[in-house]
């Protein structure tokens, strides 16, 4: 059963350039919540993918932008890096759009972007 | 504002003792709560959910939820040094699905 695999695990990029992460779900699974963590920090939700739409969106400016394909896998797209989002960027993946109550996400390794 | 509160520790306790980590959140409408382990340099990896009111155990693992007073509790017991992690408390907060995370505490278990 594979779990939730993000590419690439190491990222450095220079300030004002611009970065995309990819992120399968787990197998079974159709929802893909995106998260920034800093470091001594938990995690920071970016937004959440269901049926190809962003279902809700954390504070985070519209640099920070996201899809969903058909097959459930997702991107997070951040343009004009600057130095604080240096973090690791962590995917979860749930099942049916998160029902309240219910949702269980499991996380994948993460991707650590460095910006210089 | 909505938070999860969690103390940052270190939390120190020697090998074979119970440690006790505890969570504090704001909204007492919240229905879902959750514990991650995170390893340096990992990510976070669940142990425990629990929704209702009282204890979950699983394994070494209790969870303890106190919905009047608001605040979940982790109780690790028979601590071994690779409990060693950063712990993380989550939570839906104000009606939303997507869980909260506090900051974590970090947990040494010394032999």
């Amino acid at each position: 059963d594979a779990g939730v695999t993000q590419s690439p695990t190491h990222l450095i990029k220079t300030r004002g350039q611009q970065v995309t992460l990819r992120c399968s779900p787990k197998s079974g699974h159709d929802t893909v919540s995106w998260y920034q963590q800093a470091l001594g920090q938990g995690p920071q939700f970016i937004f959440q993918y269901y049926e190809e739409e962003e279902r809700q969106r954390g504070n985070f400016p519209d640099r920070f932008s996201g899809h969903q394909f058909p097959n459930y896998s997702s991107e997070l797209n951040v343009n004009a890096l600057l130095l604080g989002d240096s973090a690791l960027y962590l995917c979860a993946s749930s099942l049916g759009g998160g029902v309240r109550a219910k949702n269980i996400q499991y996380f994948g390794a993460g991707t650590r972007l460095s910006v210089l | 504002q909505k938070e999860v509160e969690q103390n940052s520790g270190p939390l120190s306790v020697p090998e074979g003792a119970i440690a006790s980590l505890n969570c504090t959140y704001s909204d007492r409408g919240s229905q879902s709560f959750f514990w991650y382990r995170q390893y340096s340099g990992k990510s976070p990896e669940l142990i425990m959910f629990i929704y209702s009111n009282g204890d979950k155990e699983d394994g070494r693992f209790t969870a303890q939820l106190n919905k009047a007073s608001q605040y979940v509790s982790l109780l690790i017991r028979d601590s071994q040094p690779s409990d060693s992690a950063t712990y993380l408390c989550a939570v839906d907060l104000g009606g939303s699905y997507i869980p909260t995370f506090g900051r974590g505490t970090s947990l040494i278990v010394h032999p």
